[in-house]
Formats: structure tokens, C-alpha cells, sequence
């Protein structure tokens, strides 16, 4: 099946500083990447949508100017957490899509601690 | 906007059968996946319908009906690894913005 690498996988970070996650499909090209935001014992929530080449869809809730989101090529989206606070601390995880009426291809997920 | 459902927790018992629901109202609708998490791994692919009916794969089914906003996902000889949430999610496809949204998940409990 599809292989989609997120990294890191941890990554602790003081209070203030950015930290920037990277989602690759290896051996697929992507046109559309999404990343969610999980809570402990809570669904993923859906914080944006990432299309090649141009700007990326926010939910509503979802600071832009706090999370950004570059979809450079087809294969790579990065998420880019500014300023981090504690409460940024969650597991983040990107998934990207093939094409149409295919599933969506999930990364391991970065779990994020913010100090 | 988009508004899935799903039980928040259900128990089952070893080698028995479970059918876990989901409804979904949405305006776009392209597609129901169904996926299974253990805790604190990523979400893994077990089905996805965009048609109405049934889709079986070894020991899991999944069904959809468009019409009523409604699928389920069935369980069968079930083992205690089975232990994790499942997940229900729509793809929402609207003015060309493709999104996939998920539910709360289910968490299934699997007794000896």
C-alpha cells in the first residue's frame, strides 16, 4: 500500500520556540495533504487542508498566522507550529490523498510536548 | 457543515459479532471510511464505501446507505486485539474543497 512518512515522531520544545513537522507520501504523489490535531482520548480534528502549489484551507478555530502550512511538491507538506505554549502539546498527525474515491493515507503521527 | 455520530464506547466479548453505527449528515458526500486506532498509534485503512451496500473483508464488513445518512461497521469472531476506537469519517467534497472529517470514534472494549 501507499506509504506516507511524518517526522518526527517526538519532539519536545520550549515555550516560545517553533518546531516544524514534515509529511512525505513516498511512493505517491499528493495533491491533497490534511492535518488533524488529536487530543488524549478525543477523534481527530481536522486543522487544514493542504493542496500543491497554493494556500492552505483552514478550519474554522485554527490560527493560520500560528500553524503554518507549506505544500511545496506534490510529495511534501510541512506544518509549522509558531510560538509554541503548552497547549499546543497534542499529536499531530498528516494524511495524505492519492486521487479520487481512494482512501487518505495516514503518517505515524508527531507527538508534540511543549515545556 | 458536517455532523457524524457514532457511540462513544460499546464492549463485546471474544469471538462474538459487533456492529458499531455511524450516521452522517453532510452536502457533499464522496465517500465513508472506516479506520482503527490503538492508543497513541496513527489511524490504519480497514474500509471505505462509496456506493450503497455491503463490503466485506475477512473478518470485517462495512455497510453504507447514502439515502439514510448511515453506515456500520461489523465486527466478526473478534479478538482482544481487536481492543481499540474506530473511527468513521465522510469525505466532503464541496465547491472543489475536498475534506475528510472524522467522528469521535468508538472505543470497543473486548472482554475474555
Amino acid at each position: 500500500g501507499a506509504v506516507v512518512s511524518q517526522h518526527p515522531s517526538r519532539v519536545i520544545c520550549k515555550s516560545g520556540t517553533s518546531v516544524k513537522i514534515e509529511c512525505r507520501s513516498l511512493d505517491f504523489q499528493a495533491t491533497t495533504m490534511f492535518w488533524y490535531r488529536q487530543f488524549p482520548k478525543q477523534s481527530l480534528m481536522l486543522m487544514a487542508t493542504s493542496n500543491e502549489g497554493s494556500k492552505a484551507t483552514y478550519e474554522q478555530g485554527v490560527e493560520k498566522d500560528k500553524f503554518l502550512i507549506n505544500h511545496a511538491s506534490l510529495t511534501l507538506s510541512t506544518l509549522t507550529v509558531t510560538s509554541a505554549h503548552p497547549e499546543d502539546s497534542s499529536f499531530y498527525i498528516c494524511s495524505a490523498l492519492r486521487g479520487t474515491n481512494t482512501e487518505a493515507f495516514f503518517g505515524q503521527g508527531t507527538r508534540l510536548t511543549v515545556v | 457543515g458536517q455532523n457524524i455520530d457514532q457511540p462513544t464506547e460499546m464492549t463485546a466479548t471474544e469471538g462474538a459479532i459487533v456492529q458499531i453505527n455511524c450516521t452522517y449528515q453532510t452536502s457533499g458526500f464522496n465517500g465513508l471510511f472506516w479506520y482503527q486506532q490503538h492508543a497513541g498509534e496513527a489511524p490504519t485503512f480497514l474500509s471505505y464505501n462509496v456506493l450503497d451496500g455491503l463490503e466485506e473483508k475477512g473478518r470485517f464488513s462495512s455497510f453504507l446507505s447514502r439515502s439514510k445518512g448511515y453506515s456500520y461497521l461489523l465486527l466478526k469472531e473478534l479478538q482482544m486485539k481487536d481492543s481499540a476506537s474506530y473511527l468513521c469519517a465522510v469525505r466532503d467534497l464541496k465547491n472543489r474543497d475536498d475534506k475528510i472529517i472524522f467522528g469521535k470514534g468508538t472505543r470497543l472494549h473486548i472482554l475474555p
